[in-house]
């Protein structure tokens, strides 16, 4: 079955950047998204379509993807961003869903 | 104001079945493929399955750790999603979320134990 590869946690100062990475064979051709749970909570979509931020997205939030890697960047972490961060995509065939495993990312 | 209420969770014996349902608003909800994704306790989310809009005539995709056990089905009418569980196990217990991806309700907890 397709997998997405993320690395369990990140950590980073406040103020400094983060990027959280994620990994899959069909990603050089099918999209990414990228969501983010606070503890408690429901995910929040914070990146769509590799690259795009919706509405309310703070702008220290940017997505990238080259190849068969996707990355999710904050400029500026801040304390308010920790949490955990899952990628989200679907498989070479396009019909099925798949999550990575999540990175917590810890800003202290 | 875009609101996704997921309603129906409870506790089901193994072997048992439930139906959760999901009431939407405040969004293109008929121009919308419609998720359904889980959460066990303290892990990550899994996807379980869609449902594409009538555009895309409904085909639904499952995981396979689903696959011929759970159904979702819409409502257009209604603005309402579903999600038929059977033939439940143990390893079904979880949170289960519905989503646009865009969007996503608060979720109703499921438990299957005896």
């Amino acid at each position: 079955s397709y997998e997405l590869t993320q690395p369990p946690s990140v950590s980073v100062s406040p103020g400094q950047p983060a990027r959280i990475t994620c990994s899959g064979d069909a990603l050089s051709k099918k999209y990414a998204f990228w969501f983010q749970q606070k503890s408690g909570q429901a995910p929040v979509l914070v990146i769509y379509e590799d690259t795009k931020r919706p509405s309310g997205i703070p702008e220290r939030f940017s997505g990238s993807s080259s190849g068969t890697m996707a990355s999710l960047a904050i400029s500026g972490a801040q304390v308010d961003d920790e949490g955990d961060y899952y990628c989200y995509s679907v498989d070479s065939g396009g019909h099925l869903g798949v999550f990575g495993g999540g990175t917590k990312l810890t800003v202290l | 104001e875009v609101q996704l209420v997921e309603t129906g969770g409870g506790l089901v014996q193994p072997g048992g079945s439930l139906k959760l349902s999901c009431a939407v608003s405040g969004f293109n909800f008929s121009g919308s493929a419609m998720h359904w994704v889980r959460q066990a306790s303290g892990k990550g989310l899994e996807w379980v399955g869609r449902i594409r809009n009538q555009a895309n005539t409904y085909a639904t995709a499952y995981s396979a750790s689903v696959k011929d056990r759970f159904t979702i089905s819409r409502d257009d009418s209604k603005k309402m999603a579903y999600l038929q569980l059977t033939s439940l196990v143990p390893e079904d217990t979880a949170i289960y979320y519905c989503s646009s991806l865009s969007y996503w309700g608060r979720g109703t907890l499921v438990t299957v134990s005896s």
